[in-house]
């Protein structure tokens, strides 16, 4: 079946731009989880939602960063005025629950010039 | 609070011979360790993970862990490495089975090469 999609797989934007980053999760999975990875700090997880409800928001790295996800499927992160630092490989997983495994997406590649 | 620490970044070994990543983790609670692997441009994929009982894990690709408390480890092995074995591979512990809200905690990688 299909796997976890992100959309676009590249993106290169100038700072100061905003910039969307969209995951389509595998079909049913309630549990969606968005991660960062950088070549400074790894793999970071940023954000979970469980439905369309994010229940923490602190691992998200500051206030220009948001996430929602709408009818328990799509999610999109928004990098507002982005930065220089902020470019890395944003990847996507879901899981047909919180204790169950995750699937990562292939990630969207970020570049901030 | 949980951490992840894989010692090498890199790690080199002959085609045919034995693959061995480690993995050390600390956690305050009792721990849910997985590995996964990343092939480049690709996302990661769950080699094998360790939730509760038997603590020697098998996974695929010929994989396998063993969870060690007293030690706190949880290191990758192979007993003979294919060229398509040559990957980033991360360790990554969480509270929860499947990684649960506070999602999961990864080591920073080692990348494997396999020499011909």
């Amino acid at each position: 079946g299909a796997g976890v999609s992100q959309s676009p797989s590249n993106k290169v934007t100038e700072k100061g731009k905003d910039v969307e980053l969209r995951c389509d999760p595998i079909s049913g999975h309630t549990a969606l989880y968005w991660y960062r990875q950088s070549l400074g700090q790894g793999l970071e997880f940023l954000i979970y939602f469980q439905g369309n409800s994010a229940p923490d928001k602190s691992g998200l790295p500051s206030d220009r960063f948001s996430a929602e996800r709408t009818g328990g499927s799509v999610s999109t992160l928004t990098i507002q005025r982005t930065q220089q630092e902020d470019s890395a490989v944003y990847l996507c997983a879901s899981s047909l629950n919180p204790q169950e495994t995750q699937y990562f997406g292939p990630g969207t590649r970020l570049l901030v010039l | 609070a949980q951490s992840v620490t894989q010692l090498g970044s890199h790690v080199s070994v002959s085609e045919g011979a034995l693959v061995l990543l480690r993995c050390n983790y600390s956690s305050s609670v009792p721990p849910y360790l997985f590995w996964y692997v990343q092939y480049p441009n690709q996302g990661l994929q769950l080699l094998l993970k360790y939730t509760t009982g038997a603590t020697l894990v098998k996974g695929i690709n010929g994989f396998e862990a063993e969870f060690k408390k007293s030690e706190t480890s949880f290191h990758l092995t192979k007993p003979s490495a294919h060229m398509s074995d040559a990957a980033e591979y991360f360790c990554a512990v969480s509270g929860y089975s499947g990684g649960g809200a506070d999602g999961l905690t990864f080591g920073k990688g080692t990348h494997l090469i396999i020499q011909p």
